[in-house]
């Protein structure tokens, strides 16, 4: 496709069940984040992935959330026993990161989740 | 650790001012800067960034920032605003390492007043 796409682009969920949130990448791309926006604060980084690197996992709020990236481009986002306070809008974004090169990511729509 | 703070969360200006957003840093070695929008109901968009060189880079729809070093500031700028630039603005910022990761500041609100 032409850009990022995540699905789905809305999620209602009751609280203590598991979602996935999936995330196309732009072909090619060799980094892929995952950021969660939340009103006041902001975008939060949560997991990032580099070629073969192992992932950055420091933003991870708690270990109910994890991430996998699948031949180096579809990713998934899992929040297990989901609680009220994860929801928010979950951003992928990507982008082609040659060495020494600053690059610019490019953002999916994101998946609003509503946890009830 | 590495950090950005967007220390302001609403700017109101009016039409035809200009306006400044201002945005501080903190990561390893030499940094690598940016500048996101969205727009209502809108994607987040690239602005500008950036990497080396001249210290007032030049961006989309007649933005500019200018970075300096010593502030460890990368203040966004517009001659004259319009209504239109009415968005949330993000700064977003990265070490020199090739596997650090970017990170964001918590946005801010532009209000163009007409």
């Amino acid at each position: 496709g032409a850009g990022v796409s995540q699905s789905p682009s809305n999620k209602v969920t009751e609280k203590g069940k598991d979602v996935e949130l999936r995330c196309d990448p732009i072909s090619g791309h060799t980094a892929l984040y995952w950021y969660r926006q939340s009103l006041g604060q902001g975008l939060e980084f949560l997991i990032y992935f580099q070629g073969n690197s192992a992932p950055d996992k420091s933003g991870l709020p708690s270990d109910r959330f994890s991430a996998e990236r699948t031949g180096g481009s579809v990713s998934t986002l899992t929040i297990q026993r989901t609680q009220q306070e994860d929801s928010a809008v979950y951003l992928c974004a990507s982008s082609f990161r040659p060495r020494g090169i600053g690059e610019k990511l490019f953002f999916g729509s994101g998946t609003q989740l509503s946890v009830l | 650790a590495q950090s950005v703070a967007q220390p302001e969360d609403q700017v109101n200006v009016a039409e035809g001012n200009p306006l400044t957003v201002k945005c501080t840093y903190s990561v390893s070695g030499n940094p690598y800067l940016f500048w996101y929008v969205q727009y209502p109901n809108r994607g987040l968009q690239f602005l500008l960034k950036y990497i080396t060189g001249d210290n007032l880079v030049k961006g989309s729809y007649g933005f500019e920032a200018e970075f300096n070093k010593s502030q460890t500031s990368f203040h966004l700028k517009k001659p004259s605003a319009l209504v239109s630039d009415s968005a949330l603005y993000f700064c977003a910022a990265r070490g020199e390492n090739r596997d650090d990761k970017i990170i964001f500041g918590k946005g801010t609100r532009l209000h163009i007043l007409p």
